[in-house]
């Protein structure tokens, strides 16, 4: 079955690194997704990892799969204000017709403080 | 290029009314989707379609209809309006790919009275 999970809220400080968990079901998953989504806005994709990939380095964004507990993060370094936003995790789950669909999370919210 | 453009941008219907929600992408995407998006519970799937002709039911299919004759439009018809489908609704598109980048378009605002 499909199912991921994400924590609902997370609040950081400027400055610190944040830190967002997900977790999914689907052991056949090919890609994994991260979105940024901000107030009144469509979503954004921020980055992806390949499923036979364990980390994922881009600027401030780090994203670690650990494929057999199924559970992604993404870290985010020196977190600015502007990080504010709801982030979704999404997996890449091929379907029976044929091509792939994705399944998000229900998405954390991240809340900068001065 | 436009991207993934949607319309209207906001909806206020009566139960038991009927529209169409717009979307139109200008990237010659083969996969288009319609999403719902509600407070918690993340984007669902409503229909799909991986190219001119072709659609398919997603998570949450009932209540609406969808069509595709052409590659760059994907139309969402709400037959009769029910305050369950109360929602943000997003259109997004991608090439064919396990791999391919999701586009989204900025979403309708739909509340139903």
């Amino acid at each position: 079955g499909e199912d991921v999970e994400q924590s609902l809220f997370l609040s950081v400080r400027e400055g610190d690194s944040s830190v967002i968990n997900c977790t999914y079901t689907d052991s056949s998953s090919t890609y994994l997704y991260w979105y940024k989504q901000e107030p009144g806005a469509g979503l954004q994709l921020l980055t992806y990892i390949f499923s036979n990939m364990d980390m994922k380095q881009d600027q401030r964004l780090t994203v670690l799969l650990n494929k057999k507990d199924k559970h992604l993060s993404l870290r985010i370094a020196d977190t600015q204000t502007g990080d504010s936003a709801i982030y979704f995790c999404a997996e890449s789950i091929g379907l029976t017709g044929g091509g792939n669909k994705l399944t998000f999370g229900t998405g954390t919210q991240l809340k900068v403080e001065l | 290029n436009a991207g993934v453009t949607q319309t209207p941008k906001f909806q206020v219907l009566k139960t038991g009314q009927s529209m169409t929600l717009q979307c139109a992408q200008d990237m010659n995407h083969e996969y288009m989707s319609w999403y719902r998006q509600d407070p918690g519970m993340g984007l669902r799937l409503i229909h799909y379609s991986v190219g001119a002709g072709i659609t398919d039911q997603g998570e949450v299919p009932n209540g609406y209809n969808v069509s595709r004759s052409t590659t760059e439009d994907f139309p969402l018809r709400l037959l009769s309006a029910a305050p369950s489908q109360t929602s943000v609704y997003f259109c997004a598109s991608r090439q064919r790919g396990g791999r391919a980048v999701q586009y989204f378009g900025p979403g309708t605002r739909l509340l139903v009275l």
